[in-house]
C-alpha cells in the first residue's frame, strides 16, 4: 500500500515559517490534503487539491506537491498554529485514503 | 452550515459488534459530489482511514479492515452508520465521521466519539 512519510516534529519561533513534508513515491502526481488536528479536537482540513484554502483558513497556510515531496508551508507562525498536521492522499491503486503519520509543530 | 456527529455507544466487549451512527445536517447525504467517511484515531496515536460510502451504497474499506468492517447509508434519515464485528483492545479509539469531495479531501469532520473495548 502507498506510505506517506512525514516528520516526527518541527519547531519553529513565532513570526518565522514552517514548513511540514510529507514524501511519497510520485506522490507530485496525486492530490495532497493537510489537516491540522489541536489536542483533544477534531482534525480541521486546512489544505486540499495540493494548494488550496479553504474558507476561514488564513492565508498564512499555503501548500505546494511536486516529484516525491509535497510541503505545507505556514508563514508568519502564531502560537495558535500550534498542533498536529496529517497530509492525505486518495490511492489510486488501492483505492484508499492514506494518511501520514503526522507531524507535530511546536511554536518556540 | 454542514455538521456531522457521531453516536453510539462508548464501551463495547470484546468479540462484539460495535456499531456508530453519523447524522448529517445542512447537506443532503444524497449529494452527487461527495462521499461519507469513518476514521478513527487510538489514543495518543494517528489518523487512520476505515472506510468510504456513496448514496448509491458504493463502498471502499481499508483492507487491514476490511473482513469485519461494513459501512451502510439511510438517506431517509440523512445518516450513514459503521458497523466493526469483533472488537479486541486494539480497537479502542476515536471515531470519526467526515465527509470527502468525491473521493478525496475530507472536508468535514464530526467532533468524534470515544469507544473503549473492554469487559
Amino acid at each position: 500500500s502507498y506510505v506517506l512519510t512525514q516528520p516526527p516534529s518541527v519547531s519553529v519561533a513565532p513570526g518565522k515559517t514552517a514548513r511540514i513534508t510529507c514524501g511519497g513515491n510520485n506522490i507530485g502526481s496525486k492530490s495532497v490534503h493537510w489537516h491540522q488536528q489541536k489536542p483533544g479536537q477534531a482534525p480541521v482540513l486546512v489544505i486540499y487539491y495540493d494548494s488550496d484554502r479553504p474558507s476561514g483558513i488564513p492565508e498564512r497556510f499555503s501548500g505546494s506537491n511536486s516529484a516525491n515531496t509535497a510541503t505545507l508551508t505556514i508563514s508568519r507562525v502564531e502560537a495558535g498554529d500550534e498542533a498536529d498536521y496529517y497530509c492525505q492522499v486518495w490511492d489510486n491503486d488501492s483505492d484508499c485514503v492514506v494518511f501520514g503519520v503526522g507531524t507535530k509543530l511546536t511554536v518556540l | 452550515q454542514v455538521q456531522l456527529q457521531e453516536s453510539g455507544p462508548g464501551l463495547v466487549k470484546p468479540s462484539e459488534t460495535l456499531s456508530l451512527t453519523c447524522s448529517v445536517s445542512g447537506v443532503s447525504i444524497r449529494s452527487t459530489s461527495h462521499y461519507w467517511g469513518w476514521i478513527r484515531q487510538p489514543p495518543g496515536r494517528g489518523l487512520e482511514w476505515i472506510g468510504s460510502i456513496y448514496h448509491s451504497g458504493n463502498t471502499y474499506y481499508s483492507p487491514s479492515l476490511k473482513s469485519r468492517v461494513t459501512i451502510s447509508i439511510d438517506a431517509s434519515k440523512n445518516q450513514f452508520s459503521l458497523k466493526l464485528s469483533s472488537v479486541t483492545a486494539a480497537d479502542t479509539a476515536v471515531y470519526f465521521c467526515a465527509r470527502l469531495r468525491g473521493l478525496d479531501a475530507l472536508d468535514i469532520w464530526g467532533q468524534g466519539t470515544m469507544v473503549t473495548v473492554s469487559s
